[in-house]
């Protein structure tokens, strides 16, 4: 039982690249999460997934995609990088049944765009 | 505007002492709250939620929420070393989001 596993953990990306952020969880859980982490800033939440099928925007979309591919994995896409999202990326998931309501992380991401 | 706010710190208490850890939040209509606690590097690992007024007990932890007054606290008994961290709040919204505090970089000195 993995729980929640991303990759890369690093990445260097000059402004302008692209690329695709993975995450999965074995938890069976319904709801997915792609946080970014700025110092001072706390967690602040990008995109969600409520359930397979579904994404919503959370607070700071603007320059992310997201794709919910099965229930076991949310990606998160930077189509242009820019210097503005160099941040470290956290994945979570969390099962808002049953009463727990714990949510998990996932190691992180840190990306850095020059 | 942040909706749950923490003092940054860092609060340095000695060891052995007690550490307490504040948050306030602004959403009414946020029903249950969470403590994690991240080391340097690492990801967030929850502590504890709490959900109905009063304390809430835990080992050396005890999670304390107050809806009148929109406060909630962690009190670290005992504190050692190795409860040297940043301990972030979270509120549970309506949607079931949870927004996240800043964070207070806690120290704990031998």
């Amino acid at each position: 039982n993995a729980g929640v596993t991303q990759t890369p953990k690093f990445q260097v990306l000059k402004t302008g690249q692209s690329m695709t952020l993975q995450c999965a969880q074995d938890m069976n859980h319904n709801s997915m999460y792609w946080y970014r982490q700025d110092p001072g800033m706390g967690l602040r939440l990008i995109y969600y997934s409520a359930s397979e099928g579904t994404t919503d925007k959370g607070e700071v979309p603007n320059g992310y995609n997201v794709s919910r591919l099965n229930k076991r994995e949310f990606s998160l896409r930077l189509e242009s990088a820019a210097p503005s999202q160099t941040s470290v990326y956290f994945c979570a998931s969390r099962e808002l049944t049953g009463g727990s309501y714990e949510q998990y992380f996932g190691p992180g991401t840190r990306l850095t765009v020059t | 505007q942040k909706e749950v706010e923490q003092n940054s710190g860092p609060l340095s208490v000695p060891e052995g002492a007690i550490a307490s850890l504040n948050c306030t939040y602004s959403d009414r209509g946020s029903q249950s709250f969470f403590w994690y606690r991240q080391y340097s590097g690492k990801s967030p690992e929850l502590i504890m939620f709490i959900y109905s007024n009063g304390d809430k007990e835990d080992g050396r932890f005890t999670a304390q929420l107050n809806k009148a007054s929109q406060y909630v606290s962690l009190l670290i008994r005992d504190s050692q070393p190795s409860d040297s961290a940043t301990y972030l709040c979270a509120a549970n919204n309506a949607g079931n989001m949870l927004t996240f505090g800043g964070g207070t970089r806690l120290m704990v000195k031998p």
